[in-house]
């Protein structure tokens, strides 16, 4: 059974450093062919896809938001962390992280993360 | 890379087909069929509904189907139910520096 969760702060304040963990189980980021993203929804807006990394600890990141991102993966935890630096109220979202197949969809999610950037 | 593009909503009255468009490039839709549905209501994670196109994972209800034609893709819905009343938004891979995208989002609602 897959699962993931997202945890990190509910609230950070600008210009601060966001960093957010995906806890994941029922499959290994050392598998050829798996990879996790990161994808983040502002409140009634859509998605917004941030960022990935593979098995083969390849990177990608969104084309805006590329100076701003870090995506790194602990393979013995089943972790994956974002970080993401100079934080804006404009960057208030529910974070998520999914599985992605090599078939391109993200095809299991986590429950997400609200975070509020405010001073 | 802009986000795909999607109607803001769609409605139907129960037991009607309705069918939502997702519109990109050559560089997005038109050039892979890496194309993915997902249905999310309100307060929830998104969920899987097609993949590659128009491939249904397991679990999903056959009303729910997926095809594509030149740079637009399309969810059609058919026999509608109250609880398929949600937003749908598609993603793409995409050649662009931007490995995946997403749609704009639509609003489904069962009158």
């Amino acid at each position: 059974q897959v699962t993931l969760r997202e945890s990190g702060p509910a609230l950070v304040k600008p210009t601060q450093t966001l960093t957010l963990t995906c806890t994941f189980s029922g499959f290994s980021l050392s598998t050829s062919g798996m990879c996790v993203s990161w994808i983040r929804q502002p409140p009634g807006k859509a998605l917004e896809w941030l960022a990935l990394i593979d098995w083969d600890d390849d990177k990608y990141y969104s084309t805006s938001l590329k100076t701003r991102l870090t995506i790194s993966k602990d393979t013995s935890k089943n972790q994956v962390v974002l970080t993401m630096t100079n934080m804006d109220p404009v960057d208030t979202a529910t974070y998520y992280c999914a599985r992605i197949r090599q078939s391109g969809e993200f095809d299991y999610w986590g429950q997400g993360t609200l975070v509020t950037v405010s001073s | 890379q802009s986000a795909l593009t999607q109607p803001a909503s769609v409605s139907g009255s129960p037991g009607q087909s309705i069918t939502i468009s997702c519109t990109g490039t050559s560089s997005d839709v038109g050039g892979y069929n890496y194309v993915s549905w997902y249905q999310q209501h309100p307060g929830k994670a998104p969920k899987l509904m097609i993949y590659e196109v128009s491939n249904r994972p397991s679990g999903v209800s056959n009303r729910f189907s997926g095809s594509k034609s030149g740079n637009t893709a399309s969810l059609t819905i058919s026999g509608l139910q109250a609880e398929d009343e949600a937003d749908y938004y598609c993603s793409s891979y995409t050649s662009s520096s931007s490995l995946y995208v997403f749609g704009t989002g639509t609003k489904v609602t069962v009158l």
